[in-house]
């Protein structure tokens, strides 16, 4: 079965710009999750969708935000970057919501 | 939350050589999973553990939930088990979603 595609898998935005990552999950998944990786904080959860619906958040400002598609597909936001937000984002997919799942590639964004 | 500690930070191991990964939480998880993550970033499963032993070739896991720790060996490793280890876990949803920081393994031929 194919895995779960992150795009873009690179991108380059600078400070105030905002972007939009998008996550297609394993076929017959219906909840996506995803997370934020950087060096100083490590692996942190951003959020979890399961048919459409935001059913988790992590601690996050309201600049991160999410939808989910009838199709499972997922998009994160991420408005007013800040240096900060440079890091490794990751989706991970599975059938029944259940923690973590199967993860992606990730993206890997950089702000200038 | 809880608190996931994981020793050693540093690995480096030739090749061949056994090694043990261990995971401290603070307190009772659930859903307790480890995961290697690749030179390129890729988060790979490894076992989703959250008591008893599981054995993959190579990587078995013991959890022991009473003693809250968890431990991942690696049996004649070999270059391409290079990377980071992290063992993750919940207490109770994925608010309270916890990583640990990680053993960064290095397997030299």
């Amino acid at each position: 079965k194919a895995g779960v595609t992150q795009t873009p898998r690179y991108l380059i935005k600078t400070r105030g710009q905002q972007v939009t990552l998008s996550c297609s999950p394993i076929s017959g998944h219906r909840s996506v999750s995803w997370y934020q990786q950087t060096p100083g904080q490590g692996l942190q959860f951003l959020f979890e969708y399961f048919s459409e619906t935001q059913r988790n958040k992590g601690n996050f400002p309201g600049r991160f935000s999410g939808r989910q598609f009838s199709n499972s597909r997922s998009e994160m936001n991420v408005s007013t970057l800040e240096l900060g937000d440079s890091a490794l984002y990751l989706c991970a997919s599975s059938s029944t919501g259940s923690t973590f799942g199967d993860f992606g590639p990730g993206t890997r964004l950089t702000v200038t | 939350g809880i608190q996931v500690e994981q020793s050693p930070p540093d690995l480096i191991l030739q090749e061949g050589a056994n090694s043990t990964l261990r995971c401290n939480f603070s307190d009772s998880v659930n859903n307790l999973q480890w995961f290697h993550q690749n030179p390129w970033g890729q988060l790979i499963n490894l076992f989703y553990i959250p008591s008893g032993t599981k054995q993959n070739g190579r990587l078995s896991a013991t959890t022991v939930a009473t003693e809250r720790y968890s431990l991942l060996y690696i049996s004649s490793s070999q270059t391409t088990d290079s990377g980071v280890y992290f063992c993750a876990g919940d207490s109770g949803g994925y608010q309270k979603v916890t990583f640990g920081t990680g053993t960064k393994l290095q397997v030299i031929p």
